[in-house]
């Protein structure tokens, strides 16, 4: 049982390159999201399934896309790198939508743009 | 808009202190979470709080909701080295059908042997 894993663990991108930071659970968890950590802001919502074919947006959703093929797979798309993009990405999921479930989260992707 | 609020946002303490942090909103959440972040990994969730007053305790860590479900501390008794670590809540929004987590500043705790 691998939980919540991410790839890459690191990533150097210059401006106006696209990436895919990808996000896998083997948890059969129905709600995944992702988030970003700046220094002094927590945690802040990109985006939010909430289950296959079911997306929408969190709190920063601008310059990021994703999609929910498949329940185990929740891939985070950057479209054109900028430096405000510079980051560590959080993928996490839960069983239900509730807002008590327990959030497991991977270990993170941490993206330098230049 | 940053809704939660937590402070302090660092604290470096001796072992065997004792420390409160505190997260606070003008929103009412439906439940509350905290997790515990150590250098290079994901949050690890500590506790979930869901009735305005509740404590709940952890070993040395004791956990509070306020009575408006708009604010909730965490209270540490003699502190070891192992409890070094960014502190964070996390408020489910009031009748929420998502899972919308909204994450407060992050308190850094560093536990000095």
């Amino acid at each position: 049982n691998a939980g919540v894993t991410q790839t890459p663990k690191f990533q150097v991108l210059k401006t106006g390159q696209s990436m895919t930071l990808q996000c896998a659970q083997d948890m059969n968890h129905e709600y995944m999201s992702w988030y970003r950590q700046d220094p002094g802001m927590g945690l802040r919502l990109i985006h939010y399934s909430v289950g296959a074919g079911i997306t929408d947006q969190g709190e920063v959703p601008n310059g990021y896309n994703v999609s929910r093929s498949t329940t185990e797979d929740f891939p985070l798309r950057l479209l054109s790198a900028a430096p405000s993009q510079t980051s560590v990405y959080f993928c996490a999921s839960s069983l239900w939508t509730g807002g008590t479930d327990t959030q497991y989260f991977g270990p993170g992707t941490r993206l330098t743009v230049l | 808009t940053q809704l939660l609020e937590q402070s302090p946002q660092f604290l470096s303490i001796q072992e065997g202190e004792n420390l409160t942090v505190y997260c606070n909103s003008s929103s009412v959440f439906s439940s509350l979470q905290w997790y515990r972040q150590e250098p290079g990994e994901g949050p690890v969730l500590l506790v979930t709080v869901v009735t305005g007053g509740e404590v709940k305790k952890l070993k040395r860590l004791t956990f509070q909701f306020g009575d408006a479900r708009k604010d909730s501390s965490l209270h540490i008794t003699a502190a070891q080295p192992g409890d070094t670590g960014l502190y964070l809540c996390a408020g489910a929004h009031y009748g929420g059908a998502t899972n919308k987590l909204i994450f407060g500043t992050g308190t850094l705790l560093a536990v000095q042997p």
